[in-house]
């Protein structure tokens, strides 16, 4: 079935650290993809996404190119803050009325 | 405008009891999503509703059934509560048929603990 996999947590860097979290997919067809992001505290907040393959997202120096030929679509920031501090879910959708969400990946940014 | 909003914020049932979450999507959305979040883990899809119909399901029992009203408001349904139910409960809703682009936006969850 449809299914997304994210890299395991938790993740801890220090602030202006290059971030990584990896994602792979699998589907049935052409998925949309998404990152979505939980802050202490808080709900599940749209980061960015991406619709078609060879799309980049990006939001907030967030960034996360879908790449059909290795069914994936990292998150990466070039350089991390303190308030980047979160969980980060990968998720895809085929047709919007359903949707499928990896584990999360929690990341910890240190001052 | 307002956002997703979801009532109570928390919730305490005993086994085999139901109960009835609560939704308020936010202004002018007509699709709402229902989901369920285990502790440590990721969403997982319960059902859609689109302008009052179920418009996509997930691998949940029908013991879980649900409801959208005219305004858009919508009710989650647990009936015969058992002990793995215990998770938060998010409601998202978007604007339009609930198309693969459509953004969602995720009320803060009701937390639902089964004793």
């Amino acid at each position: 079935g449809d299914s997304v996999t994210q890299m395991e947590g938790p993740v801890t860097l220090s602030e202006e650290a290059f971030l990584t979290i990896n994602c792979t997919y699998t589907a049935t067809g052409y998925p949309s993809l998404f990152w979505y992001v939980q802050y202490p505290g808080e709900g599940l907040q749209l980061l960015l996404k991406a619709t078609k393959a060879d799309d980049k997202g990006s939001n907030k120096g967030f960034e996360a190119t879908y790449r059909k030929e290795t069914t994936s679509f990292h998150l990466e920031k070039g350089s991390v803050q303190v308030s980047d501090s979160a969980v980060y879910f990968c998720a895809l959708t085929l047709t919007g009325n359903q949707f499928y969400f990896g584990t999360g990946t929690s990341l910890t940014v240190i001052p | 405008e307002t956002g997703v909003t979801q009532s109570p914020t928390h919730l305490i049932k005993t086994r085999g009891q139901q109960v009835t979450l609560r939704c308020s999507s936010q202004s002018g959305h007509n699709t709402v999503s229902w989901y369920q979040q285990a502790l440590g883990q990721g969403p997982q899809f319960i059902f859609q509703y689109y302008r009052e119909e179920e418009n996509g399901r997930g691998n949940f029992p029908p013991r879980f059934s649900g409801l959208q009203f005219p305004n858009y408001s919508s009710e989650l349904n647990v009936n015969a509560l058992e002990l793995d139910d215990s998770a938060l409960y998010l409601c998202a809703s978007s604007l339009g048929a609930g198309g693969p682009a459509d953004t969602q936006y995720f009320g803060p969850g009701t937390r639902l603990t089964v004793l």
